[in-house]
């Protein structure tokens, strides 16, 4: 069966500190990998998505970036944090046929002070 | 951008009772999700639907696809303590196809009181 990790699970981080949350995905291969932020008490907001290795889809423009070195591997990125990147970051896998439903990981909490 | 409102945004109900929530759009979609979320972790894929007029169950759950393709409603009956928590909508516009955007609703926190 299919499994999807994230870490860490929680995260406090200065501003203006890097950032960098992994995701990977086992038991499947050449998902559709996501990265969703939630704010306290909201919906989810994608700011990324990814088909192949080295395609990234970028949602939202700010100061974060993905990556995604190899087929079950996402890795969300900063290079400099600001407050209003605090937030519950989930990483999400689908397969690859289209309107697949979204499987997503426990989340990050990241705490920017 | 495209939205989803769900509603309502919060109930408290008390065991036992049926609870329904529902989401809409102006948009046609092409696929329904319904998730829960406990505190602190990702959301659940509770149910999906794909065909306009689906009504599809998962124990004490039954979600359905409108016939408009604009809605969906999910209806929990006999509730529990344990289905506490946020649910969730998400959706697949028709006007996306292709690139895999899901649209999440704001979600519906529910409460059961015992």
């Amino acid at each position: 069966s299919q499994t999807i990790h994230q870490w860490p699970a929680t995260l406090v981080q200065p501003v203006g500190s890097p950032l960098s949350l992994e995701c990977t995905v086992e038991g499947t291969s050449n998902p559709n990998l996501y990265w969703y932020r939630q704010a306290a008490g909201r919906g989810l907001q994608l700011l990324f998505y990814s088909v192949g290795i080295g395609q990234i889809s970028s949602e939202v423009p700010q100061n974060l970036s993905a990556s995604r070195p190899q087929d079950r591997q996402f890795i969300l990125s900063s290079k400099k944090l600001l407050l209003s990147d605090s937030g519950f970051y989930l990483c999400a896998w689908s397969s690859g046929t289209e309107a697949s439903p979204l499987h997503f990981g426990n989340g990050t909490r990241l705490t920017v002070t | 951008g495209q939205q989803l409102n769900q509603s309502p945004q919060s109930m408290f109900i008390q065991e036992g009772e049926d609870v329904s929530m529902n989401c809409t759009s102006s948009s046609i979609f092409n696929t329904w999700l319904w998730y829960k979320q406990d505190p602190g972790e990702g959301p659940v894929l509770l149910i999906a639907l794909y065909k306009a007029g689906e009504l599809t169950s998962n124990g004490r759950l039954t979600a359905q696809f409108g016939i408009t393709r604009k809605d969906s409603f999910l209806n929990i009956s006999a509730s529990i303590p344990s289905d506490v928590g946020i649910y969730f909508c998400a959706g697949l516009p028709l006007s996306t196809s292709g690139t895999y955007k899901y649209i999440f609703g704001t979600g519906t926190r529910l409460k059961v009181l015992a």
